[in-house]
């Protein structure tokens, strides 16, 4: 069956340090994809990147970057510099091939970025 | 940008009511979605609709229906509203192309007292 964690519940950290959050997947498919999105406190899910099962390599976007590894079922982002502006709650996501009409959520990471 | 729309940022309603949460997007999406989002539970998915009059169950459908008229619009009912159907929710759309990612609304908070 699929699943998604999100280990890490709730994070602090001071401006202007690096962050990272985990999420690690379970899936039988072979052909999947994996979602990040960001609910700020006014409540709507933004979409950040999707990445898909035969694309491993990292991604970067601006103070934003995607560890996909699948040698570890896990699709970890990272955010440089953080700001007191990233502070939100942070989804990782996963669709399967055969059925991407459904979308599997963690239960998402709440991230403080402290002044 | 896709733009989906929900009718209302905060609702509050007593016990029993019929209520409507109304959800329009405007990009033509085949898919449409809603969940509600409650602490500790992540996301639960309530119904979702292929297209115009069609509708799937989701994770956690008892209590509510769903109504898709047309395209744009989607619709969540709870037919007799409970004090544990108080929560945020969220609808969502998606083009019904290979894995697209879903696109939200601001979301409903909704109180039944």
């Amino acid at each position: 069956a699929q699943k998604v964690t999100q280990a890490q519940t709730e994070i602090s950290v001071v401006e202007k340090e690096d962050v990272t959050l985990d999420c690690v997947y379970e899936t039988r498919d072979t052909t999947y994809y994996l979602f990040w999105y960001k609910q700020p406190p006014s409540g709507e899910l933004v979409f950040l990147i999707r990445r898909n099962s035969f694309d491993e390599q990292n991604e970067i976007s601006g103070r934003y970057s995607w560890n996909f590894q699948k040698s570890t079922s896990s699709f970890n982002f990272t955010i440089t510099a953080s700001q007191v502006v990233d502070s939100a709650v942070y989804f990782c996501a996963l669709s399967e091939a055969n059925r991407d009409d459904k979308i599997i959520f963690g239960k998402g990471t709440r991230l403080h970025i402290l002044p | 940008d896709v733009k989906v729309t929900q009718s209302s940022r905060y609702l509050v309603k007593r016990t029993g009511e019929k209520v409507f949460l109304e959800c329009v997007q405007d990009m033509d999406h085949e898919n449409m979605f809603w969940y509600r989002q409650d602490p500790g539970l992540g996301l639960r998915l309530i119904y979702f609709s292929y297209d115009v009059k069609m509708k799937e169950k989701g994770d956690i459908p008892e209590g509510y229906s769903v109504s898709r008229e047309k395209k744009e619009r989607f619709s969540l009912i709870l037919e007799s509203a409970s004090t544990n159907q108080t929560s945020m929710y969220l609808c969502a759309s998606r083009r019904q192309v290979f894995n697209q990612p879903q696109h939200f609304g601001d979301g409903t908070r909704l109180s039944i007292l």
